[in-house]
């Protein structure tokens, strides 16, 4: 039972255009979100996190939004560029201090010039 | 954030055989996570490493077949045993950490294929 579910396995866009990644979750006890990227060959790397007191988190190119009565998340990336090519996770996890963290598959975004 | 190093990034391991991960991180931290990712999978967590006390394992792993080693506050070690071919994925150290103590982060994997 996936608890946390990226439906889309991959994404393109051309450069300059809005990605937007979605993200959706089954466990209403999940309060605390996070998204990491992941080249190939390389670890996850941490981008943006979300709590559920907000329904919007912005950080630069990069923006969370929460839609708790859907337990749905995207993020959204303005404007596209061919390094954020890459695969997107999403995680979620129960108060932002418990660490341990449930992962969607992810999905992968090309970007492309 | 921290700096997670891991060793090795990559092997090729024969069936039936041991092979152990380390994991080194730049700062003290008091929980330390090993991951795993399957090839098209998500990222499972398959232990949590505290420090001066056993892991803790999540379902469907084992003491017996991934144990773990704390022996201080900046390293860890994950033992894959008995390998089989459906052990071949990507295994990673994670620590919580960052300004608000929140935050998981990510070594760069190891990247086992058993034949």
């Amino acid at each position: 039972d996936q608890q946390v579910k990226q439906n889309s396995p991959s994404l393109s866009v051309q450069e300059g255009r809005i990605s937007i990644l979605n993200c959706d979750y089954t466990n209403s006890m999940f309060d605390y979100f996070l998204w990491y990227k992941k080249y190939p060959a390389e670890g996850p790397t941490f981008l943006i996190s979300i709590s559920s007191i907000k329904d919007k988190n912005e950080d630069g190119r990069f923006t969370v939004f929460l839609n708790k009565s859907a337990k749905h998340l995207s993020l959204h990336i303005v404007p596209s560029q061919p390094g954020d090519s890459a695969v997107y996770f999403c995680a979620a996890s129960v108060g932002s201090g418990y660490s341990t963290l449930t992962f969607g598959k992810g999905t992968m975004l090309l970007v492309s010039p | 954030s921290a700096v997670i190093s891991q060793k090795p990034s990559r092997d090729i391991c024969q069936r039936g055989t041991s092979l152990t991960i380390q994991c080194q991180v730049d700062s003290q931290v008091t929980m330390m996570f090993w991951y795993r990712q399957q090839p098209g999978q998500s990222l499972t967590l398959i232990a949590t490493a505290n420090q001066g006390s056993e892991a803790t394992y999540e379902s469907g792993f084992v003491i017996d077949k991934f144990p773990i080693s704390r022996p201080n506050l900046t390293f860890s070690t994950l033992t894959v045993s008995n390998m089989s071919p459906e052990d071949s994925s990507i295994y990673l150290c994670s620590v919580r950490a960052g300004s608000s103590g929140n935050t998981i982060y990510f070594g760069e994997g190891s990247w086992l294929t058993v034949v």
